[in-house]
């Protein structure tokens, strides 16, 4: 079964522009769920998706959005991007089950970098 | 809130030894999850182990095992064997029963000496 993928896996934008991130599950999984790394703040939990309706969401600014589509695939979107959004976002799918232990599988992460 | 907390920011291991990384945590839920996870080089995040809190016996995946003491709300990995393979950042995650928000800790980054 083919692992979490993630597109692109490095990108360069500029301040105030705008990024959109995607995410594709593992085969079956149908919740979705954003991560920021940064080496200051460590990893923080953006929001997670399941089903298309947002069901978490972290402590981040509206700037951060987020959605998913019918066969779970999942986007992120920045706008009016910042210096500090420089980042590792990863993207992590579940089963989002008890008999899974809510076990969360991460992609290899877009490395964002804001000039 | 709950918060994860590891206090040993770096530590070393010869090659064939075994080493035990830290994590205590905080939370006031009685039913949650938590994880040991890898990140090499690569970037690439690995879950290693997990752990449910309603069972009382410590998990094992082959070289790796954990410590979980839930009224101490410590949980430690233990790597037996330590290979060159197993150099990288480890992480230690709770999650909330019924919730997909995985808090991390600050990590260990583990360097295996040959």
């Amino acid at each position: 079964k083919a692992g979490v993928t993630q597109t692109p896996r490095y990108l360069i934008k500029t301040r105030g522009q705008q990024v959109t991130l995607s995410c594709s599950p593992i085969s079956g999984h149908r919740s979705v769920s954003w991560y920021q790394q940064t080496p200051g703040q460590g990893l923080q939990f953006l929001f997670e998706y399941f089903s298309e309706t947002q069901r978490n969401k972290g402590n981040f600014p509206g700037r951060f959005s987020g959605r998913q589509f019918s066969n779970s695939r999942s986007e992120m979107n920045v706008s009016t991007l910042e210096l500090g959004d420089s980042a590792l976002y990863l993207c992590a799918s579940s089963l989002a089950t008890t008999s899974s232990s809510y076990e969360q599988y991460f992609g290899p992460g877009t490395r964002l970098t804001v000039t | 809130a709950q918060t994860v907390t590891q206090s040993q920011p770096e530590m070393s291991v010869q090659e064939a030894e075994t080493v035990t990384l830290s994590c205590t945590y905080d939370t006031s839920e009685s039913d949650y999850y938590l994880f040991w996870y890898k990140q090499p080089p690569s970037r690439q995040m690995i879950l290693v182990i997990r752990q449910e809190a309603y069972k009382q016996q410590n998990a094992t995946e082959n070289r790796f095992s954990v410590n979980f003491q839930k009224a101490a709300k410590s949980f430690s990995l233990k790597i037996s064997d330590s290979q060159l393979g197993d150099a990288a950042m480890y992480f230690c995650a709770y999650l909330n029963f019924g919730n997909e928000k995985l808090t991390f800790g600050t990590g260990t980054r583990l360097t295996i000496i040959p």
